[in-house]
């Protein structure tokens, strides 16, 4: 079935840092959506791409959909505390509207 | 916004028995839902995909029987855990899809079977 995989698992930087993850796959996507998620909540949308080669911001987050369809990148520029969570992609095939996640990223930011 | 309720945030109930856990989508009508089952530091899983009026498509592995899904109205979905075990024991998350706005997610569910 499809896979994404997603890394880095986690990253433990110093507050101020920029952070990027990613997520690739051997399947192509016709969505690509980027959620953090506290302990014990569900996933927040955070950024959501819909055509390949896209490139999304949202405050100092940026996203972008791979040209081939098969990828994608979140940045997190200057991080802060609040940062602090689990992010995952999840990748969107159209017809049924299923998403699959990657394995999420742990993040942690030291103050 | 786009809001999920999901209720109960958390259930603890005794092995054997079943709990029902629901998924309403507040200010919009959800085209389709989703439900996954989320292990510790593990990822979302998805168990099966909901929509109004039929009968739920379930994801290989998952047992329909096990895990019975109700789709009454275009606000309200329900999972029914059965016979819950100790191996049931999970984050169990909601979203619901309206169309050309995208996914909300629900706060999850916390099952713990005792």
């Amino acid at each position: 079935g499809q896979q994404l995989n997603q890394s880095p698992q986690s990253m433990f930087i110093q507050e101020g840092e920029d952070v990027s993850m990613n997520c690739t796959s051997s399947s192509i996507f016709n969505t690509w959506l980027w959620y953090k998620q506290d302990p014990g909540e569900g996933p927040v949308l955070l950024i959501a791409l819909y055509k390949a080669g896209e490139l999304t911001s949202n405050g100092r987050l940026t996203a972008q959909f791979g040209i081939t369809r098969k990828d994608s990148f979140l940045n997190i520029s200057a991080s802060i505390p609040s940062d602090v969570g689990i992010y995952f992609c999840a990748g969107g095939t159209g017809n049924t509207g299923k998403l699959i996640f990657g394995q999420g990223t742990t993040l942690q930011v030291k103050p | 916004g786009a809001v999920v309720s999901q209720h109960p945030s958390r259930v603890i109930c005794k092995s054997g028995t079943s709990v029902k856990i629901e998924c309403r989508s507040l200010d919009f009508q959800a085209t389709t839902m989703f439900w996954y089952r989320q292990f510790p530091k593990q990822s979302l899983m998805l168990m099966a995909t909901s929509n109004e009026g039929s009968k739920a498509t379930y994801e290989q592995g998952v047992e329909k029987d096990k895990f019975l899904i109700n789709h009454a109205s275009l606000t309200l979905s329900t999972l029914t855990v059965t016979s819950a075990h100790p191996e049931d024991s999970s984050f169990y998350i909601c979203s619901a899809l309206r169309a050309n706005y995208g996914y909300t997610f629900g706060s999850g569910t916390r099952l713990t079977v005792v």
